[in-house]
């Protein structure tokens, strides 16, 4: 199943600050949300596991939370360099990992 | 550093399996720490997860995929691959593998990636 995501495309200004929403699919530990980013013609890239846990080498400016049903990704001080689809992922349901349908983030 | 680097043809006809094989460097295929996943993304699409598959052999799937997909490990060539059967225009689509950080209880993501292979089905 496809996680929804929120909203489907942003345009933002650079040096602002963007939140992006992610809805799981059911009640679920914030241990089992991440968040990834995908450049055009790029693998995607791990950026926030267990909801809040920025990955080796993310910046500060990224920043997960949430719990329940509702997550959040934002991204402070926004750069030219950020634009990209951003993925919500949830593991363990079934199937054991879902993928939101992803927001296009654009620059203004 | 850990590397990942796909391999296969880029072309398969309608009903025939789709074969990949994941190369991984920089480190054993061998690890208790992590599985080693399969996801694929249709052109313009999503994310998709096919599966996962740890070192000694013992896997997940996707349901939607499962009856069709087939995974295994090579611990010799520390590869490991993926046979998904009877593909339709559908399973084309970009297939990446990943490291999958989880343990079959918790995970940390897929938090290494190959650069992915395009696979059209197309006669």
């Amino acid at each position: 199943s496809v996680l929804p995501q929120s909203p489907g495309t942003l345009s933002v200004s650079p040096g602002e600050r963007v939140t992006l929403s992610c809805r799981a699919s059911q009640a679920t530990s914030s241990r089992y949300i991440a968040w990834y980013q995908q450049k055009p013609g790029q693998a995607p890239r791990l950026l926030i596991h267990g909801a809040s846990t920025r990955a080796t080498g993310i910046p500060d400016r990224f920043s997960g939370s949430g719990s329940g049903t509702e997550f959040t990704l934002t991204i402070d001080r926004l750069e030219p360099e950020d634009v990209a689809v951003y993925y919500c992922q949830q593991y363990g349901n079934s199937p054991m990992y879902s993928f939101g349908q992803g927001t296009k983030l654009e620059i203004k | 550093q850990l590397q990942l680097q796909e391999s296969g043809p880029g072309l398969v006809e309608p009903s025939e399996t789709l074969s990949l094989t994941c190369n991984v460097s920089g480190g054993s295929i061998s690890t208790t720490y992590n599985y080693w996943g399969w996801v694929r993304q249709p052109p313009g699409k999503a994310l998709e997860w096919i599966g996962s598959i740890f070192y000694r052999g013992s896997t997940y799937n996707n349901p939607s995929l499962a009856s069709r997909v087939t995974m295994s490990v090579d611990t010799s060539t520390n590869q490991f691959s993926l046979r998904l059967a009877s593909v339709t225009a559908a399973d084309t689509a970009v297939y990446y593998c990943a490291r999958d950080r989880s343990d079959g209880y918790n995970s940390a993501g897929l938090d290494i990636w190959g650069r992915g292979t395009m696979v059209i089905v197309s006669s």
